[in-house]
């Protein structure tokens, strides 16, 4: 069956613009996660929807918001982009239960200019 | 705050070494360990660990979990050019809210 999802692959922005970001989860998965990839940081936990509601959220500013359809597609949001937004955002996919591993996908690489 | 610290950050080995990943780790609340190799984009997972003491193997790959000591080993026996990788650790304390290391990037030289 079909991985982890995400759209686009590569994204180029300007400060101060927006972006929004896409994925598609496997097939039954109704648990999304977002995480950051950035070489100093390593990968950081932005939040977590289920079944349309968010569950968990990280330590990012408000700028970082998120949402889940009904389909379980999820889409994630940065406004007012800064240079400092530039990195590898992952999202990752599972049954949504406890001690479960997450199914990662090859993430939006995104470039702030 | 919840942490995990893997080390070494880096390690070049020849094909055919033996090498030891480590991760320690602090957390509040402790579910299970999770192993994932990162080649290029996706982090692709290896072990899920919640007991200590029991070895998970695959292939040449085996891991063990330490809770009282809050640390867990990745071995990897008899390497080869495709286990250069970054190998990264992460503690999930509940509601898929993983925490991370910042990895271990491993070379294997022929």
């Amino acid at each position: 069956k079909a991985g982890v999802t995400q759209t686009p692959r590569y994204l180029i922005k300007t400060r101060g613009q927006q972006v929004t970001l896409s994925c598609s989860p496997i097939s039954g998965h109704r648990s999304v996660s977002w995480y950051q990839q950035t070489p100093g940081q390593g990968l950081q936990f932005l939040f977590e929807y289920f079944s349309e509601t968010q569950r968990n959220k990280g330590n990012f500013p408000g700028r970082f918001s998120g949402r889940q359809f009904s389909n379980s597609r999820s889409e994630m949001n940065v406004s007012t982009l800064e240079l400092g937004d530039s990195a590898l955002y992952l999202c990752a996919s599972s049954f949504g239960s406890a001690n479960e591993k997450l199914f990662f996908g090859s993430g939006t690489q995104l470039s702030v200019l | 705050e919840d942490k995990v610290v893997q080390s070494p950050l880096s390690l070049v080995v020849h094909e055919g070494d033996t090498v030891t990943l480590n991760c320690s780790y602090e957390v509040t609340n402790f579910r299970s360990l999770l192993w994932y190799k990162q080649e290029k984009k996706a982090p692709t997972f290896l072990f899920m660990l919640t007991s200590s003491g029991i070895e998970k193997k695959s292939g040449r790959l085996s891991s063990i979990l330490d809770k009282k000591e809050l640390f867990s080993i990745l071995n990897i026996t008899a390497t080869q050019t495709g286990d250069s990788a970054v190998y990264l650790c992460a503690v999930d304390p509940g509601f898929q809210k993983l925490v991370f290391g910042t990895g271990t990037r491993l070379l294997v030289s022929p």
